[in-house]
């Protein structure tokens, strides 16, 4: 199984800020990765998936990238909307794995 | 645009079989892979496995003896059986199209294992 670890755990910032979310893989995936949006009381919301590529519908202010065991996701200017926590995962293997999530809270 | 519903008990016995339905509307059954997540409260997601168009199922090692997923065409549905269940098994359960990533998604429906 592959493991994915998520850093930091929480990040303290306020809107206009960039926010930097990093996603470590314990083995090497090649093509299929995503991240997830996810608020209380909601179901996921796709954000990237194919490492890079963003789903329908969201802004180009979110940004994938990385390749092997590293990867991030950037927000380059936080708006209001986008506090809330932020999972990887990779669909390349099964079982499919998700991170512990990354927490993006206001300052 | 696809969307998806589950729907199932509330509540299920410690040791009894939790059995959820998702209902998919707005396209075909017949594509793609359709999963299962789940996400006990205040943890991360959990895959609980798949059945594909072609009928083939995958599912997570650590569930796999007590899971199976199965897809009904004519109502074009697909079910998740998880048997023995305990306290451990308690969580919100979501239904997930699989394409580019998990691509659409259930509302989810909330399950606790209680006596």
């Amino acid at each position: 199984e592959i493991v994915l670890t998520q850093s930091p755990g929480t990040l303290s910032l306020s809107p206009g800020d960039r926010a930097t979310l990093s996603c470590r893989a314990s083995q090497s995936v090649t093509t299929y990765f995503a991240w997830y949006q996810q608020k209380p009381g909601q179901a996921p919301r796709p954000l990237i998936y194919g490492i890079s590529t963003r789903a329908p519908g969201i802004p180009d202010r979110f940004s994938g990238s990385g390749s092997g065991t590293d990867f991030t996701l950037t927000i380059s200017r936080l708006e209001p909307d986008d506090f809330a926590v932020y999972y990887c995962q990779q669909y390349e293997y099964s079982p499919r794995t998700f991170g512990r999530g990354t927490t993006v809270e206001v300052k | 645009q696809v969307q998806l519903q589950e729907s199932g008990p509330g509540v299920v016995k410690p040791s009894e079989t939790l059995s959820l339905t998702c209902i998919v509307s707005g396209g075909s059954i017949n594509a793609y892979k359709w999963n299962w997540i789940r996400q006990p409260p205040g943890k991360t997601l959990e895959w609980i496995g798949y059945v594909s168009s072609t009928w083939s199922t995958n599912y997570n090692p650590s569930l796999k003896s007590r899971i199976t997923i199965s897809m009904d065409t004519s109502r074009n549905s697909f079910s998740l059986e998880l048997t023995s269940v305990t306290a451990a098994d308690t969580a919100v359960y979501y239904c997930a199209r699989e394409w580019s990533a998990f691509d659409f998604w259930g509302l989810g429906t909330m399950v606790t294992v209680s006596s």
